[in-house]
């Protein structure tokens, strides 16, 4: 099946170290997106990807880091440098950052990052 | 800048209709997106509007006027697993999406 998969769904980290969350996608989509999501707010973009080798930041990118060296894969790190780190991360692909239809963008499950 | 706002919950009878909101201003547009969230989980989509007017889907049907700057998402003969948040998100000049706070809805026996 294809789909986007976000690991581990739960994570508990202390403050000050940093944390790296996964994403993969075997839909051979070219754009891949973080956000983040807190309670009582909008989803939030923090990086995207067009292409192997190359994002841009989002919205909220300070505190944060990606690299995106293979297509299927967009990993996230959630460094010591992000103030308020507690929340619900989601991943999303689409074939393409466009205007059509088809570059609706498909969410993975999710993962929540707790910082004690 | 963009801003999207939808109404923060909603009610409703199982069997009956909800209309949900969502009024826009945002930098360009290239096009209106609707989510299914339940809680916890991912956002699924439900449906796309780029030109003015009515996309049915089933039981849910998703209205457009780009001249208002408002959507609405209308869901029909409410189930209990309805019961979830529903994300209004508009596709800017940039073709990023930027996403309503979203509307959470209650269906009650």
């Amino acid at each position: 099946d294809g789909g986007i998969t976000q690991s581990p769904k739960y994570l508990f980290r202390k403050e000050g170290q940093n944390v790296t969350l996964s994403c993969e996608q075997n839909l051979n989509h070219d754009a891949m997106y973080w956000y983040r999501q807190d309670p009582g707010q909008g989803l939030r973009l923090i990086y995207y990807s067009q292409i192997v080798n190359d994002f841009q930041k989002g919205d909220i990118a300070e505190g944060y880091s990606v690299s995106r060296e293979k297509k299927e894969s967009f990993p996230l790190t959630v460094t010591s440098a992000q103030k308020n780190p507690t929340a619900f991360y989601l991943c999303a692909s689409s074939i393409d950052l466009g205007g059509r239809a088809s570059d609706t963008q498909y969410f993975g499950p999710g993962t929540r990052l707790t910082v004690l | 800048g963009q801003n999207i706002d939808q109404p923060t919950e909603m009610t409703a009878t199982e069997g009956a209709i909800v209309q949900i909101n969502c009024t826009y201003q945002t930098s360009g547009f290239n096009g209106l997106f609707w989510y299914q969230q339940h809680a916890g989980e991912a956002p699924t989509f439900l449906s796309y509007n780029v030109l003015d007017g009515l996309e049915e889907k089933g039981r849910f049907s998703s209205f457009l006027s780009r001249s208002k700057g408002y959507s609405y998402l209308l869901l029909k003969e409410l189930q209990m697993k309805d019961s979830a948040s529903y994300l209004c998100a508009v596709r800017g000049a940039d073709y990023k999406l930027s996403f309503g706070a979203g509307t959470t809805v209650t269906v009650r026996a």
